[in-house]
C-alpha cells in the first residue's frame, strides 16, 4: 500500500531534549517536506529536499535540523535550540509524475 | 510567503454549493493553481489544480479567471464531511525548476452548517 508515514502520531519529550521525527515514503517522489503547523494556523515550511543528500532551508528552519541518506526517508529533528517546539508538525512528498504532493497524517510533539 | 490571499472563514448551508475565492495576483505565467483541504488534525488532501482552463473532478470544480489573478473553488452540494480548511497555493509543475517550494497560507476555514 504506497503512501506517506510518519511516525509517531503522539510524542512527549522534556524540555531541552532533542527529538527525531520520522517519514517514510514508498511513493518513489524526489521532493520532500517538512511543516510545522500551529493552533489556528497555517502550514509554515520548515526545510525540503529535491534530491538525496540535498536539502534546503524554509521559512522557520531554526533550531530544527534534518538529513536526506535515502529517497525513502526525511527525518527531521528538533533540537533544543527550538524556543516553541511543540505544535502538529507535517511531512509531505511530491515527484516529478505527480501533480499533486502527498501529506502524511502527522506528528503532534508536546513538550514539557 | 504564501503569494495568495484567501478569507479567513466562509459558512456554507448543507446541500447548497460552497464558493472559496482565492486571489494570487503575482501568478508567473508557470505556476498552477492548487487547491488542498486539511480536515481538523490531519495531514493536507489534495483536490484540484489547473493552470488556465477550468477543471473539475469527482470533489470540485476550479474556475480560473481570465487574467489568472484570481480563482474559486466550487464545491457543488456541500456535506458537513466538507468542514475543513481549505488552501490555495501557486506552484509551478512538479518537473519544473523550482518546483519544490510548496507554501501554504491559513487558508479558508468552511463550516457546513446543518
Amino acid at each position: 500500500d504506497g503512501g506517506i508515514t510518519q511516525s509517531p502520531k503522539y510524542l512527549f519529550r522534556k524540555e531541552g531534549q532533542n527529538v527525531t521525527l520520522s517519514c517514510e515514503q514508498n511513493l518513489n517522489h524526489d521532493a520532500m517536506y517538512w511543516y510545522r503547523q500551529d493552533p489556528g494556523q497555517g502550514l509554515r515550511l520548515i526545510y525540503y529536499s529535491q534530491i538525496v543528500n540535498d536539502f534546503q532551508k524554509g521559512d522557520i528552519a531554526e533550531g530544527y535540523s534534518v538529513s536526506r541518506e535515502k529517497k525513502e526517508s526525511f527525518p527531521l529533528t528538533v533540537t533544543s535550540a527550538q524556543k516553541n517546539p511543540t505544535a502538529f508538525y507535517l511531512c509531505a512528498s511530491s515527484g516529478q509524475e505527480s501533480t499533486e504532493a502527498f501529506f502524511g497524517q502527522g506528528t503532534r510533539l508536546t513538550v514539557v | 510567503d504564501a503569494k495568495t490571499t484567501q478569507p479567513t472563514s466562509m459558512d456554507c448551508a448543507e446541500g447548497r454549493a460552497a464558493n472559496l475565492p482565492c486571489n494570487h495576483s503575482t501568478i508567473s505565467g508557470n505556476e498552477y493553481v492548487y487547491w488542498y483541504r486539511q480536515i481538523h488534525s490531519q495531514g493536507p488532501q489534495y483536490i484540484i489544480h489547473g493552470l488556465k482552463n477550468n477543471e473539475t473532478n469527482e470533489m470540485a470544480s476550479l474556475i480560473i479567471t481570465e487574467d489568472r489573478k484570481s480563482s474559486t473553488l466550487i464545491l457543488p452540494h456541500a456535506t458537513l464531511r466538507d468542514t475543513a480548511v481549505y488552501y490555495c497555493i501557486v506552484r509551478v509543475a512538479p518537473h519544473q525548476t523550482g518546483a519544490n517550494n510548496l507554501f501554504f497560507g491559513t487558508g479558508t476555514r468552511l463550516t457546513v452548517i446543518p
